[in-house]
């Protein structure tokens, strides 16, 4: 297993389009985590998944945001009705311990 | 509430000068504590962590970093930096008391390296 890995690497949108971004986690871990990290910014939780289950998500930013992981397996991150401010990198994480394993990410541009 | 600040945004030091990138966090227990490398457009590397025991703890390529409770610092050091360590330094806290552990973030220093 090389680590996790997230499709695409970079996405330009235009503002108001939805966007689906993925992420395979390590094969044996069951945490999965997104985070968003803005120009000159730390990371910034989002959400968690347990297997398959979603087990916090107050910290999605609004409601345009869900996350699923319907097989405990893979990730998808959607953002419906993209806005120019949710240009970011969009980063994802997997664990089995409390050490974190990050992808490369997914740079989003709105324009 | 778990936070982190780095309180140094950018710092250049020469090649093969020692290093040392300040963290101090907020957390009511003993933290879950990381160290992650960022280079440009790529995703975070773990250089080293702390859960317990042992206050100094050694990382990936020449770092270290010593938990001190009664500062709630956690400052990464390397006695002789390289060329390549150029990068973006971020510093973590997880919470040890939640299943989740998620990660709260510090700002991030940015480190240069002249040669």
């Amino acid at each position: 297993d090389t680590g996790v890995s997230q499709d695409p690497r970079h996405k330009i949108t235009k503002r108001g389009q939805n966007v689906t971004f993925r992420c395979d986690p390590i094969s044996e871990h069951n945490r999965l985590y997104w985070y968003r990290q803005t120009l000159g910014q730390g990371p910034e939780f989002l959400t968690y998944f347990q297997n398959e289950a979603q087990l916090e998500k107050s910290r999605l930013l609004s409601d345009r945001f869900s996350a699923e992981r319907p097989k405990g397996s893979f990730s998808t991150l959607e953002i419906q009705r993209t806005e120019q401010g949710d240009s970011a990198m969009y980063l994802c994480a997997s664990s089995s311990t409390p050490e974190k394993y990050f992808g490369p990410g997914t740079r989003l541009t709105v324009l | 509430a778990q936070s982190v600040t780095q309180p140094d945004i950018h710092i250049t030091v020469s090649e093969g000068a020692s290093l040392e990138l300040r963290c101090n966090y907020s957390y009511g227990a003993t933290p879950y504590l990381f160290w992650y490398v960022q280079s440009p457009g790529q995703g975070l590397q773990l250089l080293l962590k702390y859960f317990s025991g042992d206050t100094l703890v050694q990382g990936i390529k020449g770092f270290e970093a010593e938990f001190k409770r009664s500062q709630s610092s956690f400052n990464l050091r390397k006695p002789s930096v390289h060329w390549s360590d150029a990068a973006e330094y971020f510093c973590a806290v997880g919470a040890s008391n939640n299943a989740g552990n998620m990660l709260t973030f510090g700002g991030g220093t940015r480190l240069m390296v002249k040669p």
